[in-house]
């Protein structure tokens, strides 16, 4: 069964530091998105991608993030200059079209910010 | 904005059935959803029900919604073990990758 990959699982990162959350969506999707949550908190939206740029961001997603797709599989979210409050698990979602009922979320990385 | 309420705790014995609850308020929501979320695990869509329809069963699960009220429910029939996990209520109006989620009832199965 086709699934979304996140790496790594684990990220234990310094403040101020930049880090890479990278993703790989299912290979036919073409919708790509990042939710953050919080320990203990909701599930959030951060932002939606489709056709090499970002069709939807939430207030979360300020200048402090930026997603790219390098390459044709993979799916990246770059924080820089990480803050404490950055700490929580990023999910990584892919669907097939945007009026799709089903978007496929990956496993999880969950950010360490120290 | 949109905002999504469920209740953060349930507990049942092995057998009986759960309902899980769900209120929303966006009335343009289209699409609702309930996803599970095993310890250190990810987001897995267990079902989901389009705002025209009142009704959904999927083997031990029943979705229902009250479109009126905004209310949601899932039922699980023969709840186990297995079962036990977080579940997560969400709602979206026409980007199905772009939801609004609830804060997630925590389903505890007893033997």
């Amino acid at each position: 069964e086709p699934e979304v990959t996140q790496t790594p699982s684990h990220q234990v990162t310094q403040m101020g530091q930049e880090v890479i959350l990278r993703c790989v969506p299912i290979s036919n999707h073409l919708y790509f998105y990042w939710y953050r949550q919080i320990l203990g908190q909701k599930v959030e939206f951060l932002v939606s991608f489709y056709n090499n740029e970002i069709s939807e961001k939430s207030e979360i997603f300020d200048d402090q993030f930026s997603v790219e797709r390098p390459d044709g599989s993979n799916f990246t979210l770059k924080i820089r200059s990480t803050k404490l409050e950055d700490s929580a698990m990023y999910f990584c979602a892919s669907s097939e079209d945007r009026m799709n009922t089903e978007a496929f979320f990956g496993q999880g990385t969950r950010l360490t910010v120290v | 904005g949109e905002d999504v309420e469920q209740s953060l705790f349930l507990s049942v014995r092995e057998g009986d059935s759960s309902v899980i609850n769900c209120t929303y308020t966006d009335s343009s929501s289209t699409y609702l959803y309930w996803y599970k979320q095993e310890p250190g695990a990810g987001l897995q869509l267990l079902t989901y029900i389009f705002s025209n329809m009142d009704m959904k069963q999927d083997q031990r699960l029943t979705v229902l919604l009250n479109k009126k009220d905004k209310h949601l429910s899932l039922r699980i029939a023969d709840t186990q073990t297995g079962d036990s996990a977080i579940y997560f209520c969400a709602e979206s109006s026409t980007n199905a990758g772009k939801s609004t989620f609830g804060d997630g009832t925590t389903l505890t199965v007893k033997p």
